[in-house]
C-alpha cells in the first residue's frame, strides 16, 4: 500500500450505530488530519494530531471521537450521529518540519450516509 | 470574513485551450503557503501545485502554473492544454503556520472550489 488510505470508502448507518473510520497513511508522516465535507460547503477541518498529539479540535460535536495510536494512523470513532452528519470524510496527512513548503497528501475518503 | 475566495462556481472549457480559475485570499501573515488540489468525481484530493509567499517566481508543474500576485492577494490556477481528464472540483487552499504547546504544523484552510468541465 502507498500514499493515505481510509476504509471503509462508503458506510451508510443508523442513528443508534456507532461505527470507526479508519486512516493509514505509508508515507512516515508525522501529523494527520481529519476533515469534513459536505456538499456546497468547503472542505472543513475537524482535528489535527501532530506528533500524535491532537492539537486542533474546531468545535467538532462529541459525537466525533478522533484517536491516534501512532503515527501511522488515525481513527475517528462515530456513535448516535444525524443525518446532517452524512458527507465525504477526508483524511490527509503531512510532514510538518516546513511547514509552508509541505502539502498535505489526502486518502479517497470515507462517503458516509446516516439514515 | 472568508480567508479563500474561489468567485467561480463553475467553468466550461474546449479541449486544448487554456483555462484560468481564480483564487483570492485573505491573510495578515507575511509566511503563507498557497496550494492548490483537484478533486475528481472519486473524492480524492490531489495535490497540482505550490507557491510559497517569499517566492518571487510563479509556481510552474507541468500544464499548471500559477499566476501569483502578492500585492492583490491573488493565486489563479492556468491549465494549459486542457484535456477531457481534467474535468473535476478545484480548489484553492491556505496553510498559515499555527503552534500550540510546542508542536508546529499548518492549518490548510480550502475556498468553496471551482467545478471545471472540459468538453471535447
Amino acid at each position: 500500500e502507498t500514499g493515505v488510505t481510509q476504509t471503509p470508502r462508503h458506510l451508510v448507518m443508523g442513528m443508534t450505530n456507532k461505527k470507526s473510520l479508519k486512516c493509514e497513511q505509508h508515507l512516515g508522516h508525522n501529523a494527520m488530519y481529519w476533515y469534513k465535507q459536505s456538499a456546497k460547503k468547503p472542505l472543513e477541518l475537524m482535528f489535527v494530531y501532530s506528533l500524535e498529539e491532537r492539537v486542533e479540535n474546531n468545535s467538532v460535536p462529541s459525537r466525533f471521537s478522533p484517536e491516534c495510536p501512532n503515527s501511522s494512523h488515525l481513527f475517528l470513532h462515530l456513535h448516535t450521529l444525524q443525518p446532517e452528519d452524512s458527507a465525504l470524510y477526508l483524511c490527509a496527512s503531512s510532514q510538518e518540519e516546513q511547514v509552508y513548503l509541505n502539502e498535505q497528501f489526502f486518502g479517497p475518503g470515507t462517503r458516509l450516509t446516516v439514515l | 470574513a472568508q480567508k479563500i475566495t474561489q468567485t467561480q462556481p463553475g467553468m466550461f472549457v474546449q479541449e486544448k485551450e487554456a483555462v484560468t480559475l481564480d483564487c483570492t485570499y485573505d491573510t495578515s501573515d507575511q509566511s503563507y503557503g498557497l496550494f492548490w488540489y483537484k478533486q475528481p468525481s472519486s473524492g480524492e484530493m490531489i495535490f497540482l501545485i505550490y507557491q510559497g509567499s517569499y517566492d518571487e517566481q510563479n509556481a510552474t508543474e507541468g500544464r499548471y502554473s500559477l499566476n501569483f500576485q502578492k500585492a492583490r492577494k491573488s493565486a489563479n490556477l492556468v491549465i494549459s492544454a486542457s484535456q477531457l481528464g481534467d474535468s473535476a472540483m478545484y480548489f484553492c487552499a491556505m496553510r498559515e503556520a499555527q503552534g500550540a504547546g510546542g508542536t508546529s504544523y499548518g492549518k490548510l484552510t480550502f475556498g468553496q472550489g471551482t467545478i471545471l468541465t472540459v468538453h471535447p
